[in-house]
């Protein structure tokens, strides 16, 4: 089976611009999380969709969006770019979205701004 | 302070070592535990999953949590050079929704 597939896999933008990232999950999955990972750093979390709707929402500022499809893929939005958004962006996916349930990332989008 | 603190590392040992990453935390909410490897521009890859204090092992890998001390540990046993990559612990309150708070990840080198 498909593991939590991401694309695009990297991307170059400039400052001002806007992205879009977009994120499979695992069959069977209906939950997916945002993070977003600076280098030397640990992931922080942005967003958990489930069932399309918004659950839960890290400190992150609203340039930064995004939205659960009927299945279940989901696209992260960030308008405005500035330098510091760039980063490794992860998605990851679990069956449900109780806490504890376990996460499976993808490979991630690597997103630079120039 | 940060909620989950980690030695950056960067940790080398030989292989064959036996290798010991520690995680400490300050919220006594957090209910499960989990170690990711993380290879270089890659995702994180789920190693050990724990849920209670005490130990579980899985082949090499064995995962402990102290819940008491707010202290988790990971260690590989017989380590490999392909064991070098960056571990990520990261945990999750009881209750609400599934929000990881990762620690910032130990680089792990193994040298032939």
């Amino acid at each position: 089976d498909a593991g939590v597939t991401q694309s695009p896999t990297h991307l170059i933008k400039t400052r001002g611009q806007q992205v879009t990232l977009r994120c499979s999950p695992i069959s069977g999955h209906k939950s997916v999380s945002w993070y977003q990972q600076v280098l030397g750093q640990g992931p922080q979390f942005i967003f958990q969709y489930y069932e399309k709707e918004e659950r839960g929402r890290g400190n992150f500022p609203d340039r930064f969006s995004a939205r659960q499809f009927p299945n279940y893929s989901s696209e992260l939005n960030v308008n405005a770019l500035l330098l510091g958004d760039s980063a490794l962006y992860l998605c990851a996916s679990s069956l449900a979205q109780q806490g504890g349930e376990k996460l499976f990332f993808g490979s991630g989008t690597q997103l630079s701004v120039l | 302070q940060k909620e989950v603190e980690q030695d950056p590392g960067p940790l080398s040992v030989p292989e064959g070592a036996i290798v010991s990453l520690n995680c400490t935390y300050s919220n006594s909410a957090f209910q499960y535990f989990m170690w990711y490897r993380q290879y270089s521009r890659k995702g994180p890859e789920l190693l050990m999953y724990t849920y209670s204090s005490g130990n579980k092992e899985d082949g090499r890998f064995t995962a402990q949590v102290d819940k008491s001390s707010k202290y988790i540990s990971l260690f590989i046993r017989d380590s490999q050079p392909s064991d070098s990559a960056t571990y990520l612990c990261a945990m999750i309150l009881s209750g609400g929704y599934n929000k990881l708070i990762f620690g910032a990840g130990t680089r792990l080198a193994v040298h032939p």
